[in-house]
């Protein structure tokens, strides 16, 4: 059974930094690039960036150049998102999912969320 | 980018009656090389990841009910539901993968 589980909520204050994490499990991880979507509350869906754990291909959107860093361990089959310097508009649910091969096409499995709090 | 505009915003169809709901692109998503669409529905139901409901614009994915189908081609989409059941109600986001960043609709809220 494919599953990507997400780490747990997170509470943060602004400017500090912050690592959340992706584990596949029940496929090869290797083979297929996993993304990350944010949902500010109440709002719709972004596509942030994927990344191949592979070989650490990664690709993102413009909205989130150099606001985060997608990256992967593939040797333990996690996909990480991380922030160096937290903003209260970083508050939002975050998704990975992963998308079909070869492509990358539209996402297949998502992961049940990671809710992100930045609050003073 | 490639903006995605969905209509409506928010929709209420009586039980058992049809809903539909229009994806329009800012270009075509049609891959000429292989005749596709590069146009995926989900839906999301409240404090849920979305689900992938439809692919390539009109491939329903395995387990969906075939009361949900897609249709459209090139900057025009559609998703029906022919039947509307009390557990349809959700949030529908259309997107494309056809270039990155693979951009999805604003959302359609969908009640009864």
């Amino acid at each position: 059974e494919v599953q990507l589980v997400q780490s747990g909520a997170e509470v943060k204050k602004p400017g500090e930094s912050l690592k959340i994490s992706c584990k596949g499990s029940g496929y090869t991880f290797t083979s297929y690039w996993i993304g990350w979507v944010r949902q500010m509350p109440g709002k719709g869906l972004e596509w942030m960036g994927i990344i191949y754990p592979d070989d650490s291909d990664t690709r993102y959107s413009p909205s989130f150049q150099g606001q985060v860093t997608i990256s992967a361990d593939k040797s333990i089959n996690t996909a990480y998102l991380q922030w160096s310097s937290l903003k209260a508009s970083d508050t939002a649910m975050y998704y990975c999912a992963r998308h079909v091969t070869p492509g990358p096409y539209y996402f297949d499995y998502w992961g049940q969320g990671t809710l992100v709090t930045v609050s003073s | 980018d490639i903006v995605m505009t969905q209509s409506p915003d928010s929709l209420a169809v009586s039980l058992g009656e049809r809903a539909t709901i229009n994806c329009k692109s800012s270009q075509s998503v049609l891959f000429s090389s292989n005749n596709k669409n590069y146009l995926a529905w989900y839906q999301q139901k409240p404090g849920q990841p979305p689900e992938v409901l439809i692919y390539w614009a009109s491939t329903r994915e395995s387990g969906v009910p075939d009361r949900f189908s897609g249709s459209g081609s090139g900057t025009d989409f559609t998703l029906t539901i022919s039947s509307l059941q009390a557990e349809d109600v959700a949030v529908y986001y259309c997107q494309q993968y056809y270039s990155t960043p693979y951009t999805f609709g604003q959302g359609t809220k969908l009640q009864i």
